[in-house]
């Protein structure tokens, strides 16, 4: 059980366009979802915080507006990167939890911005 | 503010033991959890520990002192499908089980 999915699992896009990505967890209903970003051969840096109804929690140093994040309900939560840039190009992961200490981790989506 | 930190690199041979140390500095600390990484894949969870003491789970165990903000992951009886990542996180109260991670420390295992 507690299987979290991710779409797509890697998207190119032109600099200047939006990227969707989609955050599900499949057997579980997730009352929070996390999404990280992580750069090749470094840690997973905590991007924003999002519970299904409210508005997500962004950390220090993440631009909102830049990254749109919608939880639509109980099993899915979506991450909008706008007006895509190469320095956004980057692996995407989100996780998702019950409501106790353990996170689930999606497989992620690899974007890259051309 | 907050920061963990563990060793960049493990290296080790099949059948050895390995441990992995993580200090951390933070506020409202609840528990550390070891999350394994292999590349280009999904983080997946290893152990946690809210309380003092030694957690073990088959071949990985996993410590925690909280007076001295440390921690450590160890793997016994090494196998080459052990080479990966290995991020000690930890949880942070204040709501929603919050996890900051370390940096990583990869462990390659060599026959």
């Amino acid at each position: 059980g507690a299987v979290v999915s991710q779409h797509p699992s890697w998207v190119i896009c032109k600099s200047g366009t939006s990227v969707k990505i989609e955050c599900r967890s499949l057997d579980f209903q997730a009352t929070t979802m996390f999404w990280y970003r992580q750069f090749p051969k470094q840690s997973l840096m905590l991007m924003a915080t999002s519970n299904e109804g409210s508005k997500a929690t962004y950390e220090q140093g993440v631009e909102k507006d830049k990254f749109l994040i919608n939880h639509a309900s109980l099993t899915l939560s979506t991450l909008t990167v706008t007006s895509a840039h190469p320095e956004d190009s980057s692996f995407y992961i989100c996780s998702a939890t019950s409501g106790t200490y353990e996170q689930y981790f999606g497989p992620g989506t690899r974007l890259t911005v051309t | 503010g907050q920061s963990l930190e563990q060793p960049s690199e493990v290296t080790a041979v099949e059948g050895a033991i390995v441990q992995i140390n993580c200090t951390y500095q933070t506020s409202g600390f609840y528990g550390l959890s070891w999350y394994q990484q292999h590349d280009g894949g999904a983080p997946t969870f290893l152990s946690y520990n809210a309380l003092d003491g030694l957690e073990e789970t088959g071949r990985f165990s996993s410590f925690l002192s909280r007076s001295d903000s440390y921690g450590y992951l160890l793997l016994q009886e090494l196998q080459m499908k052990d080479s990966a990542s290995y991020f000690c996180a930890v949880t942070r109260g204040g709501g929603y089980n919050k996890l900051i991670f370390g940096a990583g420390t990869r462990l390659a295992v060599h026959p």
